[in-house]
């Protein structure tokens, strides 16, 4: 497709369960990024893929929480033992170097 | 502390009329600075971006003026339409990290028909 493939769209987890939340950006563009989007929050970075470069992590808000890139391309977040305060939805972007995002559907997690 | 201060956090706009947001930023060495359009259950959709060399980028109805001795900047929706109703986000970033956007806190736009 065109633009950029989150999945799943929605994910209801038990508090203190793991998830993994995919991303596929646009083919060829090298940055990928993570925002969440709560309401009492509004869009906070997460962390930052740039190329081969060492990650910005600098958004990550505990430990609990990590990203890989395999390849360039496809990207996970993973969420580890999971509290009510994850609840929100993440958003990825995919961008070439120059700048300007395209930011994908996001998924919807809830943790109940 | 919010980098990146928006306003307001609402606004109704009657079709034809004109809708104004503003920013203001704190960091000096940002120097990119985009509008995001986000419709309900979706992402958010680069609508217009400016670097502080320029003082105005326009494209169509979208404005966007910069005043980098105020460290402001504002959005300007011409002859706004229904369709134009959604929520806009300004944002800030460094150019050796782009993509690591300060957002605002968002501007819901009503545009009555």
């Amino acid at each position: 497709g065109a633009g950029v493939s989150q999945s799943p769209s929605n994910k209801v987890t038990e508090k203190g369960k793991d998830v993994e939340l995919r991303c596929d950006p646009i083919s060829g563009h090298t940055a990928l990024y993570w925002y969440r989007q709560s309401l009492g929050q509004g869009l906070e970075f997460l962390i930052y893929f740039q190329g081969n470069s060492a990650p910005d992590k600098s958004g990550l808000p505990s430990d609990r929480f990590s990203a890989e890139r395999t390849g360039g391309s496809v990207s996970t977040l993973t969420i580890q033992r999971t509290q009510q305060e994850d609840s929100a939805v993440y958003l990825c972007a995919s961008s070439t170097r120059t700048g300007g995002g395209t930011f994908g559907s996001g998924t919807r997690l809830t943790v109940v | 502390q919010q980098q990146v201060k928006q306003s307001p956090q609402s606004l109704i706009v009657q079709k034809g009329g004109i809708s104004i947001i503003n920013c203001a930023y704190e960091n000096t060495a940002f120097d990119y600075f985009p509008w995001y359009q986000q419709f309900p259950g979706k992402g958010p959709a680069l609508l217009i971006a400016i670097r502080p060399d320029v003082s105005e980028k326009k494209e169509g109805r979208f404005t966007i003026s910069f005043n980098k001795s105020a460290k402001q900047f504002s959005l300007h929706i011409m002859d706004s339409q229904p369709g134009d109703s959604a929520t806009y986000f300004c944002a800030a970033s460094k150019a050796d990290s782009w993509g690591k956007l300060q957002f605002g806190a968002g501007t819901q736009v009503v545009v009555t028909p």
